[in-house]
């Protein structure tokens, strides 16, 4: 079975200030890997995913992700935070063979960033 | 524009009263799916399909049925809902390639009373 873990329900950091959100995963094999945001009131955004290569892996809105292998993490991470991206944030996992194409989510992360 | 559109957006029904939910998605998917989005739960699937005609369990599917007659369109159905089915639902549909991105629709907010 996979599974992901997003260990911090909030995330409160100052605009401005670089910004972490945590991801652990598990799955049998190899992973795909993805980030969704969620504005109120709105469906799961795309923002990245990690498919092969680069560790780091840059997306939408100057987002980035780091995929660590050993520690099976893939943390979301931004150098400046602004007010607008305060939402809810998720990680996802996808197992590359033998998953049915399913996508496992974590619970999610509320981001806020305060002036 | 690429899309995937559900409705309604919000529903109130009452126990026991029949509703569909419709799903219809323009990108020629051939994967869809539906989620509920509960506090500190996250999405987890309810049904999936894989193509039209094939549809399976997902993680909670007790109490809801799904069809998928056409490709476009995979409709959610509480044939008898409960208090407990209260919930924001997402369908999302991708291609069925592993590595690619799932695309999601607005969300319905389904109350039951």
């Amino acid at each position: 079975a996979q599974s992901v873990a997003q260990p911090e329900d909030q995330v409160n950091v100052a605009e401005g200030n670089p910004l972490t959100v945590k991801c652990t995963y598990s799955v049998s094999g190899n992973p795909y890997l993805f980030w969704y945001v969620q504005y109120p009131n709105r469906g799961l955004q795309f923002l990245l995913k990690y498919i092969t290569g680069d560790n780091l892996v840059k997306g939408s809105y100057g987002f980035e992700a780091e995929f660590n292998k050993s520690q099976t993490s893939f943390h979301l991470k931004k150098p400046s935070a602004l007010v607008s991206d305060s939402a809810l944030y998720f990680c996802a996992v996808r197992a590359i063979t033998g998953g049915g194409n399913k996508l496992t989510f974590g619970t999610g992360t509320q981001l806020k960033v305060e002036l | 524009e690429a899309q995937v559109t559900q409705n309604p957006r919000y529903l109130i029904t009452v126990t026991g009263k029949k509703l569909t939910v419709t799903c219809s998605q323009n990108m020629n998917h051939e994967y869809m799916s539906w989620y509920r989005q509960d506090p500190g739960l996250g999405l987890r699937q309810i049904y999936y399909s894989m193509n039209v005609e094939v549809t399976d369990k997902g993680d909670v599917p007790e109490g809801y049925k799904v069809s998928r007659k056409e490709k476009r369109n995979f409709p959610l159905i509480l044939e008898s809902p409960s208090p407990n089915q209260t919930s924001l639902y997402f369908c999302a549909s991708s291609r069925l390639d592993s590595n690619t991105e799932a695309f999601f629709g607005q969300g319905t907010r389904l109350t039951v009373v």
